[in-house]
């Protein structure tokens, strides 16, 4: 099946700072997500880019899906985006998710 | 509603005993599935609903996993004679056919 590698698996950064999130793929996809889960546990989700490069606020997601890698861009950190970032991809009838890249912004 | 709902949102049971987990997929989406996130780790597959076609099995873990999908909405997981190893997050996603995944908050069980 399909493999989706995150990195880095961790990441401390100072509120403020800026920061890129990377998660490489095996095969081509259907479509690719990106979400955060937050503390309490919930999936929010914060892009679905199977391709090309979109933009929300201080995030932004880029996808080569010819090169099979895609990049989260986090600006100006807040304590508030602390938790677990999870790429997944659809290359059938469900989403296969990274490992994840575990977030810890300290103010 | 808005989004996905499940229920219970918390679920402690004993070993061997069976538990019903419920959720109620964004209204219209046509697609239904279930994941679990066990302590610490990412999320794995589980089954998959798509309208009334039949439904993917193929990451349920053993014959005590089972789940339906009634009337093309709502969906019940039931897991019979629970182990401690199937202490996890279970969540639910709910999508229109091929698009993008909506999670619910999840059902947190606890098997003692």
């Amino acid at each position: 099946g399909i493999q989706v590698e995150q990195s880095p698996p961790d990441l401390i950064l100072q509120e403020g700072a800026n920061s890129t999130l990377r998660c490489n793929f095996s095969d081509s996809v259907n479509n690719l997500q990106w979400f955060h889960q937050n503390p309490w546990g919930q999936l929010i989700n914060l892009f679905y880019i199977p391709s090309g490069t979109k933009q929300n606020g201080r995030l932004s997601a880029t996808t080569v899906a010819t090169e099979r890698y895609s990049l989260l861009y986090i600006s100006s950190s807040q304590t508030t985006d602390s938790g677990v970032y999870f790429c997944a991809l659809n290359a059938g009838n469900m989403l296969t998710f990274g490992g994840g890249t575990r977030l810890m912004v300290k103010p | 509603g808005a989004g996905v709902s499940q229920s219970p949102s918390n679920k402690v049971t004993e070993k061997g005993k069976d538990v019903e987990l419920r959720c109620d997929p964004i209204s219209g989406h046509t697609a239904l599935y279930w994941y679990r996130q066990s302590l610490g780790q990412g999320l794995e597959f589980l089954i998959y609903f798509q309208g009334n076609s039949a439904p993917d099995k193929s990451g349920l873990p053993s014959d005590r996993f089972s789940a339906e999908r009634t009337g093309g909405s709502v969906s019940t997981l039931t897991i019979q004679r629970t182990q401690q190893e199937d202490s996890a997050v279970y969540l639910c996603a709910s999508t229109r056919a091929g698009g993008e995944q909506f999670f619910g908050p999840g059902t947190r069980l606890t098997v003692l």
